[in-house]
């Protein structure tokens, strides 16, 4: 399966400001996808990577807040815009073949806006 | 609205003895269903999946069990070991897309 690096592993940024998250797979992937998990919650789809095209965004994520770039088959970054305290959350790159598969996925960054 | 539920936030097993951990959805498009297990600090592994036309997968000490008439998905691990203890996230996915439950605390007992 394939071995994902995200960096950074975590950050505290200032209210009002952006921090890009990057994921780097070691292999050719068909998806990539964006988890969000809040404390003490589940994680939550934020959008699926699309190479070469605008991402594909779940209900409640827009891009504007939440921009997403794959140039290729191995990379992904987003970015979280205009940080406010709430958007303190884990954040994980995802990636994979297909469902079936299942996906791996980063070790994640802690994100902790003050 | 949840789609994915894991109802029990905990279990406690003694080391040995099998786990069972379950999972029901709501969703009956989902056309495989995954099981991840989750240290803290890092992210989450996966550990088997089951395609929405099989009723039974086995992998090593891992077994997941899925009724479709009930909506209902349950994994089986056996013997538990210390190692096990973790959070088990029970995921469904439809157009490859994943969607997690709130996952359960497993901790096995010495």
């Amino acid at each position: 399966s394939a071995v994902i690096s995200q960096k950074p592993s975590r950050d505290i940024c200032q209210r009002g400001t952006s921090l890009t998250i990057q994921c780097q797979v070691d292999s050719q992937v068909t998806m990539m996808f964006w988890y969000r998990q809040q404390p003490g919650q589940s994680l939550t789809l934020i959008a699926t990577a699309n190479q070469g095209s605008e991402a594909t965004y779940e209900s409640g994520f827009v891009i504007d807040k939440f921009p997403i770039s794959r140039p290729n088959l191995t990379f992904s970054t987003l970015t979280v815009s205009n940080m406010s305290p709430e958007d303190s959350s884990i954040y994980l790159c995802s990636a994979g073949q297909g469902a079936n598969y299942g996906y791996t996925f980063g070790s994640g960054t802690r994100l902790t806006v003050v | 609205d949840q789609q994915v539920k894991q109802n029990s936030p905990s279990l406690s097993v003694q080391e040995g003895r099998i786990s069972i951990l379950n999972c029901d959805y709501t969703n009956s498009m989902f056309d495989y269903f995954l099981w991840y297990k989750k240290y803290p600090a890092e992210g989450p592994t996966f550990l088997i999946s089951i395609s929405s036309i099989k009723d039974k997968n086995e992998d090593g000490r891992f077994t997941v069990f899925l009724n479709k008439s009930a909506k209902h998905l349950s994994l089986h691990i056996v013997p538990s070991q210390p190692g096990d203890s973790a959070v088990y996230f029970c995921a469904a996915s439809e157009d490859d897309k994943i969607i997690f439950g709130k996952g359960t605390r497993l901790h096995i007992l010495p």
